[in-house]
């Protein structure tokens, strides 16, 4: 099994433009989730799913779009990038919500850097 | 406010000694905490799972500890070695209405050094 991946691992925007962070489970998850991480700070949720066909906003959702369409995948789209948006782009999954003794599998991150 | 904060920011020792790292919480209702592993460059990795019931909980060299009263946890490295240079993340998850919350400490910085 794969895991969790992630697609692209780096990726540099001018401001205003549009991308999609692409994220596949083969673990038959239930529950995914988009994280950012920034230096000096812990990992903030952006948004996440419970189920195929599912969307929530997590802590940090402004500028972001998601969708799931498909219960391994999970994409994170960014309309018009700002330089704000520069950081590092973790997506995992877990079989439930990981409230109790679950744990969350995490990608090997994307890079994104906004000019 | 619910936080999750670590200590310290960053901490060097050599080969073959041990160590301790500090989680403080005040998140609140506690539902878990768990400890991952950061290597450069690549995703956290789950090293322990605790729930309220349990005070202490081994993963080979890692160790981690909980005291709910105080709302305090430690993680525990024994014998370090140059692969256990990463960082080191402290989360919590609390119960809510709607559902849970998950919030990450900042983790700590530990090199290894031969």
């Amino acid at each position: 099994n794969a895991g969790v991946t992630q697609t692209p691992k780096f990726r540099v925007l001018k401001t205003g433009q549009s991308m999609t962070l692409l994220c596949a489970q083969d673990m038959n998850h239930e529950y995914m989730y988009w994280y950012r991480q920034d230096p000096g700070m812990g990992l903030r949720l952006i948004h996440y799913s419970v189920g195929e066909g599912t969307t929530a906003k997590g802590e940090v959702p402004d500028g972001y779009n998601v969708s799931r369409l498909k219960k391994q995948n999970f994409l994170l789209g960014l309309e018009s990038a700002a330089p704000s948006q520069t950081s590092v782009y973790f997506c995992a999954s877990s079989p439930d919500e990981g409230g109790w003794t679950t744990e969350q599998y995490f990608g090997p991150g994307t890079r994104l850097t906004v000019t | 406010k619910n936080q999750v904060e670590q200590s310290p920011q960053s901490l060097i020792i050599l080969e073959g000694k041990n160590c301790t790292l500090q989680c403080n919480y005040t998140v609140s209702p506690f539902s878990n905490l768990r400890w991952y592993k950061q290597d450069t460059g690549r995703g956290p990795v789950s090293l322990t799972i605790m729930t309220f019931s349990e005070n202490t909980k081994s993963n080979g060299r890692y160790t981690a500890t909980l005291d709910a009263d105080t709302k305090q946890s430690s993680l525990h490295i024994t014998a370090s070695q140059l692969s256990d240079s990463a960082s080191y993340i402290c989360v919590v998850s609390s119960r809510r209405t709607g559902g849970f919350k998950t919030i990450f400490g900042a983790g700590t910085r530990l090199f290894v050094k031969a």
